[in-house]
């Protein structure tokens, strides 16, 4: 079974630039996540959907960050413009929607904003 | 949401059982307790969960008392390779909120 995929791997951008991040979940699950990871952090919940629609939003920075899921399938993370303090991993994870919280993350994408 | 308690950091040395409690005073009674583990550079991946009672897969066991209150995660015989940050989460219907976790060192 192929794992979540996300692209690119690696973006150095200068501040104030634009950034979209790709994400393409495991086919058939229905929720999907994108994290912020900053180094030495734990993972932090930017937003939440459940097919199209958004369970949880309350931490995106919703100024410069956006992000949707076409047809409930693949996803796409925005910054725009970018900060120095937006520099981090950001995490696509999904899963099947059920009960529990068991959910499959992709490697991520390592963003630096010099 | 249960916030959950951890150590920050625990050493270990090869072949030994290492045990991680976590502490989650405020967990619903739908909340299920799962636990996750994470290398640099990757991202996080799921390790184990239960409800109540003791679970075991061919990774960990987790026990849970019966207040739930408490998990504990139990790797047996670590090598260097389970050198990882593992965290404890608490939750229902998909809900994962991450914590700081804890840095486990394995050392030869």
């Amino acid at each position: 079974e192929a794992g979540v995929a996300q692209s690119p791997r690696y973006k150095i951008i200068e501040k104030r630039q634009s950034v979209a991040f790709w994400c393409n979940p495991i086919s058939g699950h229905a929720t999907l996540y994108w994290y912020q990871q900053i180094l030495g952090q734990g993972p932090k919940l930017l937003i939440q959907f459940q097919n199209n629609g958004v369970v949880d939003d309350s931490q995106l920075p919703k100024d410069r960050f956006s992000a949707e899921r076409l047809k409930g399938v693949d996803s796409t993370l925005k910054i725009q413009p970018a900060k120095l303090e937006d520099s981090a991993v950001y995490l696509c994870a999904s899963s099947t929607g059920s009960m529990g919280t068991e959910a499959f993350f992709g490697q991520g994408t390592r963003l630096t904003v010099v | 949401l249960a916030k959950t308690t951890q150590p920050i950091s625990m050493d270990s040395y090869e072949g030994q059982e290492v045990n991680i409690t976590c502490s989650h005073n405020n967990i619903a009674t739908n909340d299920y307790i799962t636990w996750y583990q994470q290398f640099p550079s990757q991202g996080p991946r799921f390790i184990i969960q239960g409800y109540k009672t003791k679970v075991t897969n061919e990774v960990a066991s987790l026990f849970i008392p019966a207040d739930r209150k408490s998990s504990t995660l139990s790797l047996p015989r670590v090598s260097l390779s389970d050198t990882a940050v593992y965290y404890c989460l608490v939750g229902q219907w998909g809900k994962l909120i991450f914590g700081q976790g804890t840095e486990l060192s394995v050392k030869p």
